[in-house]
């Protein structure tokens, strides 16, 4: 079975300071990573994936997420939050033992402040 | 707009009324999903498709829902005989057969069961 722990429900951080929110996940196989932010009411938008290779990739908006195999961590990571970063993000993992599915955390309100 | 499409955005029904929601993948993509959201919580995986067939239903898609992709192209999701507890975000998502299948949604739609 596949699952994603986001352990914060929000996370708090001033304009121009570092971010990161935080995902944990658990597969039997190997796992694909994603992370995806949503504003209100609408969808959810892709932010940045991990398959293989290297540990930091980098994703749309300045945003980088870091994988940590050992930790089984896949945190989301920015090194200066925008007011306009305010909004809800997904963390997302797919079992490669398993189908195609997408099982998402339950996510994590992020409010930058001025 | 080459994004995928979901019809109609917002949907109000009284309890036992039947509803039908329309998605229009990504015209490249073969892969389409549905998935449920609630207030609060994560996307949750219900079905999908590669073309024509639906591959995958999750333990959620009671009998009162179905969800058909006829001629591997746009795909309805019926719920019939709607409770209040169906209330929810319903999204679809489409992605390639190819790689790692990052997905790319809708902007959903919203049923309220009164």
């Amino acid at each position: 079975a596949q699952s994603v722990a986001q352990p914060e429900d929000q996370v708090n951080v001033a304009e121009g300071n570092p971010l990161t929110v935080k995902c944990t996940y658990s597969v039997s196989g190997n796992p694909y990573l994603f992370w995806y932010v949503q504003y209100p009411n609408r969808g959810l938008q892709f932010l940045l994936k991990y398959i293989t290779g290297d540990n930091l990739v980098k994703g749309s908006y300045g945003f980088e997420a870091e994988f940590n195999k050992s930790q089984t961590s896949f945190h989301l990571k920015k090194p200066s939050a925008l007011v306009s970063d305010s909004a809800l993000y997904f963390c997302a993992v797919r079992d490669t033992n398993s189908g195609y599915a997408l099982n998402f955390g339950k996510g994590t309100s992020l409010l930058v402040t001025p | 707009d080459t994004g995928v499409s979901q019809d109609p955005r917002h949907k109000i029904t009284k309890r036992g009324q039947n509803v039908t929601f329309r998605c229009d993948p990504i015209s490249e993509h073969n892969r389409l999903y549905w998935y449920r959201q609630t207030l609060g919580q994560g996307p949750e995986f219900l079905t999908y498709f590669q073309n024509e067939a639906q591959l995958e239903k999750s333990r959620l898609l009671s009998d009162r829902f179905s969800a058909e992709r006829p001629k591997g192209s746009f795909s309805t999701l019926e719920i019939q005989r709607t409770e209040q507890g169906d209330s929810a975000m319903y999204l679809c998502a489409s992605s390639f057969v190819l790689g790692p299948g990052e997905l790319f949604f809708g902007e959903g739609s919203r049923l309220t069961v009164l």
